[in-house]
């Protein structure tokens, strides 16, 4: 069966420093990969999507970026976080145009 | 676009039934529901897909009418389980939409005993 990983599960760090959240899918190859950000009490936004290794679509425009080093690695990262980078993160994997799973998803507060 | 959600929030018995509807602007696809409880991640519901073609748990229904881009959940015979926030993701119909959803802003739904 199928799992996904993220790291770390809460994270706490000061305005301008960087930022690396990890996510990991077993049990599937080539799947869809997601980041998701969600504000406290508010709905899921897309961040980024990809295909396949090394190909990234960015959703919104802001100081965050994203990379896929490996089939079923996903890494979000940022050089300078903002006290509006805070919030609840989700990696999602979906096999093609399906459902998609999530991970446990990353708390990040910035202050 | 976002799709719009309604009822905002729902407010039930044990055993009472209850619809969310989502209405999406665009062509779409595919509309897919999740129920997310406090703190924790989205859990996969549904998938309704252009054509009929339908995917889920055996105890939720729901329905999709392609030329209105609405959709319908219903929860029938609600046990306290049900509780938590309930989101459409919409995917539309353009290439450019492929595998991507975009999420309503969620309907919390409480279940009393």
């Amino acid at each position: 069966s199928q799992t996904i990983h993220q790291w770390p599960a809460t994270l706490v760090q000061p305005v301008g420093s960087p930022l690396s959240l990890e996510c990991t899918v077993e049990g599937t190859s080539n799947p869809n990969l997601y980041w998701y950000r969600q504000a406290a009490g508010r709905g899921l936004q897309l961040l980024f999507y990809s295909v396949g290794i090394g190909q990234i679509s960015s959703e919104v425009p802001q100081n965050l970026s994203a990379s896929r080093p490996q089939d079923r690695q996903f890494i979000l990262s940022s050089k300078k976080l903002l006290l509006s980078d805070s919030g609840f993160y989700l990696c999602a994997w979906a096999g093609g145009r399906s459902e998609q799973f999530f991970g446990p998803g990353t708390r990040l507060t910035v202050l | 676009q976002q799709p719009v959600q309604s009822p905002q929030a729902v407010i039930l018995r044990e055993g009472e039934d209850a619809v969310i509807n989502c209405s999406s602007s665009k062509a779409l696809y595919s509309v897919h529901w999740y129920r997310q409880k406090h703190g924790e991640a989205p859990v996969f519901l549904m998938i309704l897909l252009k054509g009929g073609e339908q995917k889920g748990h055996d105890k939720i229904s729901a329905s999709f009418n392609e030329k209105k881009q609405q959709s319908s959940l219903y929860l029938t015979a609600s046990q306290l389980s049900y509780s938590g926030t309930y989101f459409c993701g919409t995917e539309g119909a353009g290439g450019t939409s492929y595998g991507k959803l975009t999420f309503g802003q969620g309907t919390i739904l409480t279940v009393h005993p």
